[in-house]
């Protein structure tokens, strides 16, 4: 099917472990995103990139790690949980002015 | 810097009603608008656009139109239906830069 695909879709991890979340589009858009979904928050930006092996930080970045081989794929890792980071993470990919989003990642950390 | 701002929810209406959520805006230049809608458990999905101001942008009898003089872009359907409860978000792509910017949702609950 076309379009962004995140896996997995719930994720229960402990304290201290690295988690990965997978996003992959089946386009060839450029620019990609990571949001978390946060209560009271709304939409806040992880990380961001314009074309493979090119990234930048948004407005929560710490903790995250991202990676950038390939133009279609675009994993998030954190590199060692913290139950703040408990939240829905949300990738999208930019076409024009069109923001394309995935079905999300329920993270939870206990 | 560029900014989202909208109403707070949860907003519960009754079906056939009026809706209006508002939405403020704060950027340099000309951004592009938009609403997007997240159903319960999904993505958020492209709900309507407007590009430059004084467009109206509608879709599923939705509609908002693109207040430069305001800066707003404020949600409107005349009649609502229970399948319209979601989660509705206004954003914005400024006209230089590629992030896009987005208020904290609004949350909808129709009631028959």
């Amino acid at each position: 099917d076309a379009g962004i695909t995140q896996s997995p879709r719930y994720k229960i991890t402990e304290t201290g472990r690295q988690v990965t979340l997978m996003c992959h589009q089946t386009w060839s858009h450029s620019y990609m995103f990571w949001y978390r979904q946060d209560l009271g928050h709304g939409l806040r930006l992880i990380y961001y990139s314009a074309a493979a092996d090119i990234t930048d930080k948004g407005e929560v970045p710490d903790g995250y790690v991202v990676s950038r081989s390939k133009t279609e794929n675009f994993p998030l890792t954190l590199e060692s949980a913290t139950r703040s980071q408990t939240s829905v993470y949300f990738c999208a990919s930019r076409e024009g002015v069109l923001a394309f989003f995935g079905q999300g990642t329920r993270l939870t950390v206990v | 810097g560029n900014s989202v701002t909208q109403m707070e929810g949860p907003v519960t209406l009754s079906e056939e009603a009026f809706l209006t959520i508002n939405c403020t805006y704060t950027a340099t230049g000309y951004p592009s608008l938009f609403w997007y809608v997240q159903y319960p458990g999904e993505g958020l999905q492209l709900l309507l656009k407007a590009t430059k101001a004084d467009d109206k942008g509608s879709n599923k009898g939705f509609e908002a139109t693109y207040r430069k003089e305001t800066t707003s872009f404020h949600l409107e359907k005349g009649s609502v239906q229970v399948s319209d409860s979601a989660v509705y978000f206004c954003a914005l792509s400024p006209d230089t830069g590629n992030q896009f910017y987005f208020g904290t949702g609004t949350s909808l609950t129709v009631i028959p």
